[in-house]
């Protein structure tokens, strides 16, 4: 149990134009999502946390003109990057939360990595 | 100071041999705990809880110290498939459920 899918895997873009993420949580209905953010040899950065039906917590620093984020059902999230540049081209993560035995803990996604040309 | 501290390592220790890492943080206030792996452009897997008394689940054994604020994972008869960036992760409270990561300690077990 507790699998986490993201889609696409991977997604290589022209600089200017958006892209969308999807999270979803298959086997397990979550009201909190997390969006990460990895750049090479660095440690998961946390973007943003998004709650179903209300809008998302940004970390301080992320944009949210930029980052759109969409939690419309409990087991969906999106992450829209709009107006991508060179610099967005990172690892996307996105976690669901699960309460198991006396922890929430996180499920992560297999990840996007987004390459903007 | 980084909210969660670890050795980046890399360790890299004969397959059998037991190796252990530590894990500091600095916000008291935090009440949750993990360890997680990473593996080479993959997405963290949870590996364990780790709860006030200590827990084990077959050759990982996980540790904590309030008082020093401080988190230990050790690994006995490690494995070719250990090889792993191992991640601390921490949650500071109840209400909240962000979580912070390590930078993570990378580890190799050579055959």
């Amino acid at each position: 149990g507790a699998v986490v899918s993201q889609h696409p895997s991977w997604v290589i873009c022209k600089s200017g134009t958006s892209v969308k993420i999807e999270c979803r949580s298959l086997d397990f209905q979550a009201t909190t999502m997390f969006w990460y953010r990895q750049f090479p040899k660095q440690s998961l950065m946390l973007m943003a946390t998004s709650n179903e039906g209300s809008k998302a917590t940004y970390e301080q620093g992320v944009e949210k003109d930029k980052f759109l984020i969409n939690h419309a059902s409990l087991t969906l999230s999106t992450l829209t990057v709009t107006s991508a540049h060179p610099e967005d081209s990172s690892f996307y993560i996105c976690s669901a939360s699960r309460h198991r035995d006396r922890a929430y803990e996180q499920y992560f996604g297999p990840g996007t990595r987004l390459t903007v040309t | 100071r980084k909210e969660v501290e670890q050795d980046p390592g890399p360790f890299n220790v004969p397959e059998g041999a037991t190796v252990a890492f530590n894990c500091t943080y600095s916000n008291s206030a935090s009440q949750s705990f993990f360890w997680y792996r990473q593996d080479c452009r993959k997405e963290p897997k949870l590996l364990m809880s780790v709860y006030s008394s200590g827990n084990e689940d077959g050759r990982f054994t996980a540790q904590l110290n309030r008082a020093s604020q401080y988190i230990s994972l050790l690994i006995r008869d490690s494995k070719l498939s250990d090889s792993a960036t191992y991640l601390c992760v921490v949650k500071q409270d109840f209400g909240n459920e962000k979580l912070t990561f390590g930078t993570g300690t990378r580890l190799t077990i050579i055959p």
